[in-house]
């Protein structure tokens, strides 16, 4: 089955290390985007790629870097200049509806849970 | 700017009585309208989404969404509750090139036995 898969599912990280979440897709979406979740605020966007070897930063960006080096993967780390990393992270992925021309539709990776000790 | 607001925190209602989630959104022309759920650890699934057209949207697991335009309003509904729908839902706006989506801070439902 097609899907978005993230890994790790949980991660704990020491104070001042940096740590990569992974996710990759095998829908042959060409965008994908990373969203950080925190109680009570939604989903913020941290960047998003809508093709390979192109990215570009969303609203809270500081802290963060991808790479986009084949459509299937779209790596993010987290920095430890990232103040308060602890939340979830949720990858997804995207195709033009292709009923509605120029509406995506974004599909969810099942997340995953930083920790910082 | 596009924004989202879910007024309701936190909503707590018995199984097979009917729900409704309150989603107001903000922007300059009818955007692009979405409902997502997720479950406790887990992503999110879309629910349904509007583009255009009908402004009564069907959705999966017999959730439905009417777009009110007068009172930019997008509220999900569903006519009787089960327990497995217990979650957090999630209302999003995408602008008229389908993209920038705004999320808003969600509402978690409760269901009673």
């Amino acid at each position: 089955d097609g899907g978005i898969t993230q890994s790790p599912k949980y991660l704990f990280r020491k104070e001042g290390q940096n740590v990569t979440l992974s996710c990759e897709q095998n829908l042959n979406h060409d965008a994908m985007y990373w969203y950080r979740q925190d109680p009570g605020q939604g989903l913020r966007l941290i960047y998003y790629s809508q093709i390979v070897n192109d990215f570009q930063k969303g609203d809270i960006a500081e802290g963060y870097s991808v790479s986009r080096e084949k459509k299937e993967s779209f790596p993010l780390t987290v920095t430890s200049a990232q103040k308060n990393p602890t939340a979830f992270y949720l990858c997804a992925s995207s195709i033009r509806d292709r009923v509605e021309s120029g509406a995506n539709v974004l599909t969810f990776g099942a997340g995953s849970r930083l920790t910082v000790l | 700017a596009q924004s989202v607001t879910q007024p309701d925190i936190h909503i707590t209602v018995s199984e097979g009585a009917s729900l409704e989630l309150r989603c107001n959104y903000s922007y300059g022309a009818t955007p692009y309208l979405f409902w997502y759920v997720q479950s406790p650890g887990q992503g999110l699934q879309l629910l349904l989404k509007y583009f255009s057209g009908d402004t009564l949207v069907q959705g999966i697991k017999g959730f439905e969404a009417e777009l009110k335009r007068s009172q930019s309003s997008f509220n999900l509904r569903k006519p009787s509750v089960h327990w497995s729908d217990a979650a957090e839902y999630f209302c999003a706006v995408a602008d008229n090139y389908g993209q920038n989506f705004v999320f808003g801070p969600g509402t978690r439902l409760s269901v009673l036995p």
